[in-house]
């Protein structure tokens, strides 16, 4: 059984600091996505990496994924309030399809 | 931009009742997952469905589960005889291959009493 890691669990910033988030398994993935959830709604995709190495900016936040492919940060710029919210990583591992969720990360950036 | 879409938003039943939870796909993915979430707890895969069969399912869909593809846009969840536990959020998502990025309903929630 795969295990995937977040960390921070709870993170609670000012507005303007920058932060970064993390994610680890202890197995390879075959690909590696970002979401976002508020509550009582869908995970929301922020982003998918696929290569080792690879860094993907999505305005004022930045995705690594390891150059094992066993991990992934996700660095913010100058938070804002509308940042708030629960970042969830999940992995596929090997040739399956299904998605292995962590238990998210919450982000609360103050005003 | 095209999205997967989930009826009803919310349901209430009695234990040991059927409940058809229902899911439009994105139009042109052929991939379809259920997933649940229990409040408070990480999203959970339940089951992965291609070319009309069920692909891979985890240790939860059990006999009392099943999923369908009644026509060409919809993709069902039944739960035949519904338990306290099965209370949860229930996602949808699709993916136009089966490596490729999933992408997530809004979600069912459902509620056993």
């Amino acid at each position: 059984t795969q295990l995937l890691e977040q960390s921070p669990q709870f993170l609670s910033i000012q507005e303007g600091e920058n932060l970064t988030v993390y994610c680890n398994s202890s197995s390879v993935f075959s690909s590696l996505q970002w979401y976002r959830q508020e509550p009582g709604e869908g995970p929301v995709l922020l982003v998918t990496v696929v290569t080792g190495g690879e860094v993907k900016k999505l305005k004022r936040l930045t995705f690594q994924f390891g150059d094992a492919r066993k991990d992934s940060s996700l660095h913010i710029t100058a938070a804002q309030p509308g940042d708030t919210g629960l970042y969830l990583c999940a992995g596929v591992y090997g040739a399956n399809s299904k998605l292995t969720f962590g238990k998210g990360i919450t982000l609360s950036v103050r005003p | 931009e095209p999205e997967v879409t989930q009826t009803p938003s919310h349901q209430v039943t009695q234990m040991g009742q059927e409940v058809i939870l229902r899911c439009v796909p994105i139009s042109n993915h052929l991939y379809f997952y259920w997933y649940r979430q229990i409040l408070g707890q990480k999203v959970e895969f339940l089951v992965s469905f291609y070319n009309n069969e069920i692909s891979e399912k985890s240790e939860i869909f059990d006999d009392q589960f099943s999923v369908e593809r009644p026509d060409g846009s919809n993709f069902t969840l039944k739960i035949r005889s519904t338990k306290l536990e099965d209370s949860a959020m229930y996602f949808c998502a699709s993916s136009s291959d089966s490596q490729e990025t999933q992408y997530f309903g809004p979600g069912t929630r459902l509620l056993v009493l």
